[in-house]
């Protein structure tokens, strides 16, 4: 596709499940970049992909939070053992390469009952 | 520590009411400064990139600039269309590949 695509739009879990997120780039997008954005904050970074691997995960805020990308393209956003403050929209970015404009995705919306 | 922050967080303007919206930054070695806009719902839609003192950009209403301690916004004659949050970023030189956010400020204009 032409854009920076994410699935689900939208997911509603209970309290102490995990959750997958996922983000499809644009292709030949080197970097890739997850951030989270909570009501009446601004976007939060979680971490950074440069290919298959992750120089900077210093905004995951919990180890229940995790992240990979294979292929250099698809990537998995992880949040195990999921609570309430996790409640959130969780934002996929994509560049071209570290440094260069940042193209967004949608978003998963995602609610912890 | 790297800090983005915009003003007003709110603004309400009258159609074809010109105005500016305010980003001051202080980051460390800043290598870009990015402005976006957010309609609900949705994710944020690139509109500038600045990279130096003095350097200005347009688009359509819209007129980024970029000093060495803020930038702004312009928004000339706007339309109700125009209405959503306008959200800047700080990119830093180095290793970091992440941008750093303002909260935003989220513009109504009323017919």
């Amino acid at each position: 596709g032409a854009g920076v695509s994410q699935s689900p739009s939208n997911k509603v879990t209970e309290k102490g499940k995990d959750v997958e997120l996922r983000c499809d780039p644009i292709s030949g997008h080197t970097a890739l970049y997850w951030y989270r954005q909570s009501l009446g904050q601004g976007l939060e970074f979680l971490i950074y992909f440069q290919g298959n691997s992750a120089p900077d995960k210093s905004g995951l805020p919990s180890d229940r939070f995790s992240a990979e990308r294979t292929g250099g393209s698809v990537s998995t956003l992880t949040i195990q053992r999921t609570q309430q403050e996790d409640s959130a929209v969780y934002l996929c970015a994509n560049s071209f390469s570290r440094g260069d404009t940042q193209y967004f995705g949608p978003g998963t919306r995602l609610t912890v009952l | 520590e790297d800090q983005v922050t915009q003003s007003p967080e709110a603004l309400r303007l009258q159609e074809g009411e010109s105005s500016s919206l305010n980003c001051s930054y202080t980051v460390s070695g800043l290598r870009g400064l990015f402005w976006y806009r957010q309609d609900p719902g949705k994710g944020p839609e690139f509109l500038f990139t600045l990279y130096s003192a003095g350097e200005e950009k347009e688009k359509e209403r819209l007129k980024a600039t970029l000093t060495k301690k803020e930038s702004f916004l312009h928004i000339t004659a706007p339309k109700p269309e125009d209405s959503a949050t306008y959200l800047c970023a700080a990119s830093r030189g180095g290793s970091q590949g992440n941008l750093i956010f303002g909260k935003g400020t989220k513009l109504s204009v009323k017919p």
